[in-house]
């Protein structure tokens, strides 16, 4: 299986600022993907990350709120932009492996104020 | 929208009884997996089950999964109290993009008492 760090682990934020999550993979893949995980809710897909070309978003997501990099293919970013008490959740990244299985990172917990 | 629903939402079961999760989905599915999650926490991956098979097994785990009625089942046996955690089931399919995706099922929480 794929080992995935994210930094950061959790963070608390003010409203109107924007925060940048890192995905770290140790092995390379070709697609990463971005879920937000909301309290006490499941996960929801925000953006399909591919290196080199642009990010594919979900229904409800814009690459201006969530813009993502994905500069090679062991790493990627997500930034979450222009924040609200709305957007406190946790974000995860994740990688196919193994042909079918998908893995998770940690995950960063956000709290917005 | 969510692709899959769970049910039961929760479930408190006593030390050393089984536990059954049941997971529907709507579309066509690759393949169907299980994860579960502790409070907080990353998801830690369970089982993936082929759209071609119809059970599995892994350890005290066991997953079914009935295309004709788009359902699959977690059976956790002999349960433990570091078995408590919400359980998800995630579906892989192709969208209207063309391309795959995974889609989460709303969860079982899952409490077993010791």
């Amino acid at each position: 299986s794929a080992v995935i760090s994210q930094k950061p682990s959790r963070d608390i934020c003010q409203r109107g600022t924007s925060l940048t999550i890192q995905c770290q993979v140790d092995s390379q893949v070709t697609m990463m993907f971005w879920y937000r995980q909301q309290p006490g809710q499941s996960l929801t897909l925000i953006a399909t990350a591919n290196q080199g070309s642009e990010a594919t978003y979900e229904s409800g997501f814009v690459i201006d709120k969530f813009p993502i990099s994905r500069p090679n293919l062991t790493f990627s970013t997500l930034t979450v932009s222009n924040m609200s008490p709305e957007d406190s959740s946790i974000y995860l990244c994740s990688v196919d492996a193994r042909g079918s299985e998908q893995y998770f990172g940690p995950g960063t917990r956000l709290t917005v104020t | 929208s969510q692709q899959g629903e769970e049910d039961p939402q929760a479930l408190s079961i006593q030390e050393g009884e089984n536990a059954t999760m049941n997971c529907s989905y709507k579309t066509s599915i690759n393949n169907l997996q299980w994860y579960r999650q502790n409070s907080g926490r990353g998801l830690v991956h369970l089982i993936l089950i082929r759209s071609n098979e119809r059970e599995k097994h892994s350890g005290r785990l066991r997953v079914t999964l009935d295309t004709s009625k788009k359902s699959s089942s977690l059976l956790i046996t002999a349960s433990r109290a570091a078995d408590t955690a919400s359980y998800f089931c995630a579906t892989r399919g192709m969208n209207s993009g063309g391309y795959q995706k995974v889609t989460f099922g709303t969860g079982t929480k899952l409490q077993v008492i010791p």
